[in-house]
């Protein structure tokens, strides 16, 4: 299978406090995705790293990747309460089909 | 901002009944998607669709699953006979040429009684 699985199923910070997660998938891919969900509501994209890019910034998120390792991190600095919802990386080896793992239960304490 | 719009919001039907699920794609994307999320699971892929045509589909996505653009805005997921199983929030996306960014609608949620 492609799909990303992430590391650790669930995380509680405090607020300002930053939040790591990991992700690793099996074969070769396209790009990677992380995307958030906040409970019961659809999915956003949050950033995509292409496969000869190894770290990419946007705002405070940072994400990096490892191909040899097949493995990618996203960091979310200086976290907020509005941060906590469920963050799922997504891997793309075709046009046709992502495939997303079982994400990070992310909770920011005030 | 554009965004993927998913009717209904929540669907109660029994057991054996068909189901039609709508979306409304951004209009200039050209990849269209069917994911379902059992309640507290992963996303799973159901079904990819470009060109008219099923590019990819998942084994969830059997002889009761079909997908139809009827009219070039809509694209729906259609179940024939639903079992209790195929309870979950089922999303819709879509995407534009030359980006790899999913755009998610807000997903319907199916219950089977």
């Amino acid at each position: 299978s492609q799909q990303g699985e992430e590391d650790p199923q669930a995380l509680s910070i405090q607020e300002g406090e930053n939040a790591t997660m990991n992700c690793s998938y099996k074969t070769s891919i396209n790009n990677l995705q992380w995307y958030r969900q906040n409970s019961g509501r659809g999915l956003v994209h949050l950033i995509l790293i292409r496969s000869n890019e190894r770290e990419k910034h946007s705002g405070r998120l940072r994400v990096t990747l490892d191909t040899s390792k097949k493995s990618s991190s996203l960091l979310i600095t200086a976290s907020r309460a509005a941060d906590t919802a469920s963050y799922f990386c997504a891997t793309d080896e075709d046009d046709y089909k992502l495939s997303f793992g079982a994400g990070t239960t992310v909770t920011v304490r005030a | 901002e554009p965004e993927v719009t998913q009717t209904p919001s929540h669907q109660v039907t029994q057991m054996g009944q068909e189901v039609i699920l709508r979306c409304v794609p951004i209009s200039n994307h050209l990849y269209f998607y069917w994911y379902r999320q059992i309640l507290g699971q992963k996303v799973e892929f159901l079904v990819s669709f470009y060109n008219n045509e099923i590019s990819e589909k998942s084994e969830i996505f059997d002889d009761q699953f079909s997908v139809e653009r009827p009219d070039g805005s809509n694209f729906t997921l259609k179940i024939r006979s639903t079992k209790l199983e195929d309870s979950a929030m089922y999303f819709c996306a879509s995407r534009g040429a030359n980006t790899g960014e999913l755009f998610f609608g807000e997903g319907s949620r199916l219950t089977v009684l």
